[in-house]
């Protein structure tokens, strides 16, 4: 079965400590790999998309990463604007036809100044 | 350009009744999905609608159902509504099949 594991559920750090969070998935032959942001109340906000093993994407403070097994989403002095839910998100070789995405259960950033 | 809007944002209702979900996608944007959110999990995959024509479906009862319109808006309709179905409702559109889906802010769905 495809699955996707995120990994901290939670995590705290303090302004300006940089970190990783983690997405692993069981999924062969992905089609794509969705990194999104969701703040509370609000709908996931699109972040990037990586495709192949060794691509890297980077948006001011995040760059994410992607290996055949696991990306990481790195985030450098993070600033307490970055705090939110960060959900990983894989499309299968199955959802071809569909597009659909299966998400992880998310990791909770919380930055403090 | 306007973003996925979704109505109502909150919805109460009772054992039993009825729900319509409405989306709108970003102009231009073909494809619709939607997802079921529950508090503290990520989304799960309904439905995907691509060109009015249905073209996937998770893994949900048949009292869960959803229809394309000739202007790309969806309609999700959940009838005999449950406890178990209070959740947050996401829309998501997209240009294609394989490009990334972007979500509008969802329906707060609350079942007493």
């Amino acid at each position: 079965e495809d699955q996707v594991t995120q990994s901290p559920e939670a995590l705290r750090l303090q302004e300006g400590e940089s970190s990783s969070l983690n997405c692993s998935y069981t999924v062969s032959g992905l089609r794509g790999l969705f990194w999104y942001r969701q703040d509370p109340g609000k709908g996931p906000e699109f972040l990037f998309t990586l495709y192949s093993a060794g691509e890297e994407k980077e948006k001011e403070r995040l760059k994410a990463t992607l290996t055949k097994k696991e990306s990481f989403l790195h985030i450098t002095a993070p600033k307490p604007e970055d705090s939110a839910t960060y959900l990983c998100a894989v499309q299968p070789p199955s959802s071809s036809n569909t597009g659909k995405l299966i998400f992880g259960q998310g990791t909770t950033l919380q930055v403090k100044p | 350009d306007a973003g996925v809007t979704q109505s109502p944002t909150h919805l109460i209702k009772t054992r039993g009744q009825h729900v319509t979900l409405r989306c709108s996608p970003i102009s231009g944007h073909k494809s619709v999905s939607w997802y079921q959110q529950v508090l503290g999990q990520g989304p799960q995959f309904i439905f995907q609608y691509y060109e009015k024509e249905e073209r996937g479906r998770g893994n949900f009862p048949d009292r869960f159902s959803a229809r394309q319109f000739p202007n790309y808006s969806s309609e999700l309709n959940v009838n005999a509504l449950l406890l178990g179905d209070s959740a947050l409702y996401l829309c998501a559109s997209s240009g294609s099949l394989n490009q990334p889906q972007h979500f509008g802010d969802g329906t707060r769905l609350s079942i007493l």
